[in-house]
């Protein structure tokens, strides 16, 4: 079965550095989403992309945040300064079509652990 | 803004029925979600309901949704320790098709 594939699995970064975040998805899926879970917390919507560009964000996705979708296949997040909050595991989604009823495909998950 | 609600652990005995709960506060919900996550893996969608229906039943799991209370319930019947998980209730309201999430459930299954 298809999936969406997520490295690296686990990162350490210290606090102001820049951290990116890839992600694979699945190969003929046109919208493509970042979520977090801060441990203990829910899972929290980030952004959702399509036609190489944001079609949505939360109050979280603020300048820090950033994605790119830099050549075809790899979709990406970027924070340019992480900060002690930014620890959480992200996971990188995608799916066919922006439908409720469509199976959004999520990854395995990205362990950023900002010190 | 709309927000879902589950408790975090729920144990029980191989062989016995597992009901997870799940509240949500968004009365104009459209499609309400359960997704499972194993360790080590990411979220997996087990089913959904559309607000219009009660009930939904597939092989082993039953979901019922009492729009009036904004209560779901997910029952996996005949539970076994390969149903050990993380289940993930979350909705999306009118208009969206992002899906909002609850913390999780960590369905603990002992012999």
């Amino acid at each position: 079965e298809p999936e969406v594939t997520q490295t690296p699995s686990h990162q350490v970064t210290q606090m102001g550095q820049e951290v990116i975040l890839r992600c694979v998805p699945i190969s003929n899926h046109l919208y493509f989403y970042w979520y977090r879970q801060i441990l203990g917390q829910k899972v929290e919507f980030l952004v959702s992309f399509y036609n190489n560009e944001i079609s949505e964000k939360s109050e979280i996705f603020d300048d820090q945040f950033s994605v790119e979708r830099p050549d075809g296949s790899n979709f990406t997040l970027k924070i340019r300064s992480t900060k002690l909050e930014d620890s959480a595991m992200y996971f990188c989604a995608s799916s066919q079509k922006e439908s409720v009823r469509n199976t959004i495909y999520f990854g395995e998950g990205s362990w950023l652990t900002v010190v | 803004g709309e927000d879902v609600e589950q408790s975090l652990f729920l144990s029980v005995r191989e062989g016995d029925s597992s009901v997870i709960n799940c509240t949500y506060t968004d009365s104009s919900s459209t499609y309400l979600y359960w997704y499972k996550q194993e360790p080590g893996a990411g979220l997996q969608l087990l089913t959904y309901i559309f607000s219009n229906m009660d009930m939904k039943q597939d092989q082993r799991l039953t979901v019922l949704l009492n729009k009036k209370d904004k209560h779901l319930s997910l029952r996996i019947a005949d539970t076994q320790t390969g149903d050990s998980a993380i289940y993930f209730c979350a909705e999306c309201e009118g208009g969206s098709y992002i899906p909002t999430f609850g913390r999780g459930t960590s369905l603990i299954v002992h012999p």
